[in-house]
């Protein structure tokens, strides 16, 4: 069983919708939680963290945790072509970062 | 904006040669790393630092070898490079105090 969950996708949405990206982890002590987005042949890029059980909202992208379900979310209000990317999860869980595989998100103008 | 260095961004190298590839930061993190990440893959851990002459292996060590002589400098070697170790390399870091990692622009390895 993978550390990070995700789906790999594709996932479409039109511009303007919400885009809902979902991650399933399997360490119940993990710690920290992140998004990062990752152009086609460019590195991760920080999106958001999140610490604690609820919701963190920071602009367009709310991240939320519920670390009962050992789940956390992405959701990006008002999608625009540029956030067309694939969106890594990653845990902190001790000293060590687990990264999902990503889900890509096409936003269809 | 993370400021933390990557060269070369792009190598084509044959089979048996010996590089290393470099990664700086000027942050001062104490805490650097190594990625291996194919296409759709997941980034998977090859070595990691705490600080100056304290280096780990990931889950990949991939036949490489890390050193840490100075804080901002982390550079990987393969001793012999195959084209198994085909893929992109990322370094990152981040400081004790906080749980967030930056990266570098990425090597993109090419073995033939």
């Amino acid at each position: 069983q993978k550390e990070v969950e995700q789906n790999s996708g594709p996932l479409s949405v039109p511009e303007g919708a919400i885009a809902s990206l979902n991650c399933t982890y399997s360490d119940r002590g993990s710690q920290s939680f992140f998004w990062y987005r990752q152009y086609s042949g460019k590195s991760p890029e920080l999106i958001m963290f999140i610490y604690s059980n609820g919701d963190k909202e920071d602009g367009r992208f709310t991240a939320q945790l519920n670390k009962a379900s050992q789940y956390v979310s992405l959701l990006i209000r008002d999608s625009q072509p540029s956030d067309s990317a694939t969106y890594l999860c990653a845990v902190k869980a001790g000293n060590q970062f687990y990264f999902g595989t990503g889900t890509s998100l096409t936003v269809i103008p | 904006e993370a400021d933390i260095y990557q060269t070369p961004r792009y190598l084509v190298i044959g089979t048996g040669k010996k590089i290393t590839l470099e990664c700086s930061q000027t942050m001062g993190h104490d805490k650097m790393y190594w990625y291996q990440q194919d296409p759709g893959m997941e980034l998977h851990l090859i070595h990691y630092s705490y600080g100056v002459n304290s280096t780990e292996k990931g889950d990949l060590s991939s036949e490489s070898t890390v050193s840490r002589i100075r804080t901002e400098h982390f550079p990987l070697t393969l001793e012999s490079a195959r084209p198994s170790h085909t893929s992109q390399y990322l370094c990152a870091s981040r400081s004790g105090a906080e749980n967030i990692q930056y990266f570098g622009a990425g090597t993109r390895l090419s073995v033939l």
